[in-house]
């Protein structure tokens, strides 16, 4: 596609249970980015990635968070025993270079009962 | 660690006015401002970047300035539509990474 694509658009859990979300990034766009957006917080920075590896992970909440980028490509963001506190939207986005222009996607909302 | 104010929270105004928002960040050291929009319930539309080496950036009838000096930006936005309405955040890349730092935003209502 043209743009930044992320799956699921909506996810409902139930406290305790793990989710992944998916980001496909625009093709040939070596860096990602996962963002979080939350009524209290804002928006707020959780890990960037260059090609497949991590240089940062320095917004990532807790050790309940993690993230992987497969191929240069597509990326999952895993969240293990979900919290209340935990629901937000999700947001991915990507950029051509490392210092370039950032696109985003629609994003994930997800709901922690 | 970058901190980005955007005054004011709300604007409303009504059609054909142009539009004025303001973002004041911290460190001057930034290395790119980035202006997006967000509909309700969408993801961000990004705008207009300005780097670093630049002073100012337009699109169409926007127009995006950058005073790295005084630690601001200011987009503006001519002859306002009802279809401008939406919520505009500007965001700073600092120049050691990349990712940006929000400012929490300016929701702007344009009255038809």
């Amino acid at each position: 596609g043209a743009g930044v694509s992320q799956s699921p658009s909506n996810k409902v859990t139930e406290k305790g249970k793990d989710v992944e979300l998916r980001c496909d990034p625009i093709s040939g766009h070596t860096a990602l980015y996962w963002y979080r957006q939350s009524l209290g917080q804002g928006l707020e920075f959780l890990i960037y990635f260059q090609g497949n590896s991590a240089p940062d992970k320095s917004g990532l909440p807790s050790d309940r968070f993690s993230a992987e980028r497969t191929g240069g490509s597509v990326s999952t963001l895993t969240i293990q025993r979900t919290q209340q506190e935990d629901s937000a939207v999700y947001l991915c986005a990507s950029s051509f270079t490392y210092s370039g222009e950032q696109f985003f996607g629609p994003g994930t909302r997800l709901t922690v009962l | 660690k970058q901190e980005v104010t955007q005054i004011p929270a709300a604007l409303s105004v009504p059609e054909g006015e142009n539009l004025v928002l303001n973002c004041s960040f911290t460190d001057s050291a930034i290395y790119n401002l980035q202006w997006f929009r967000q509909d309700p319930g969408k993801g961000l539309t990004s705008l207009l970047l300005i780097q670093s080496s630049q002073r100012e950036q337009t699109s169409g009838r926007l127009n995006a300035s950058l005073d790295k000096s005084s630690g601001r930006s200011t987009l503006y936005i001519a002859a306002s539509q009802p279809g401008d309405s939406a919520t505009y955040l500007c965001a700073g890349a600092g120049s050691n990474d990349y990712k940006l730092s929000f400012g929490a935003g300016t929701t702007v209502t344009v009255r038809a």
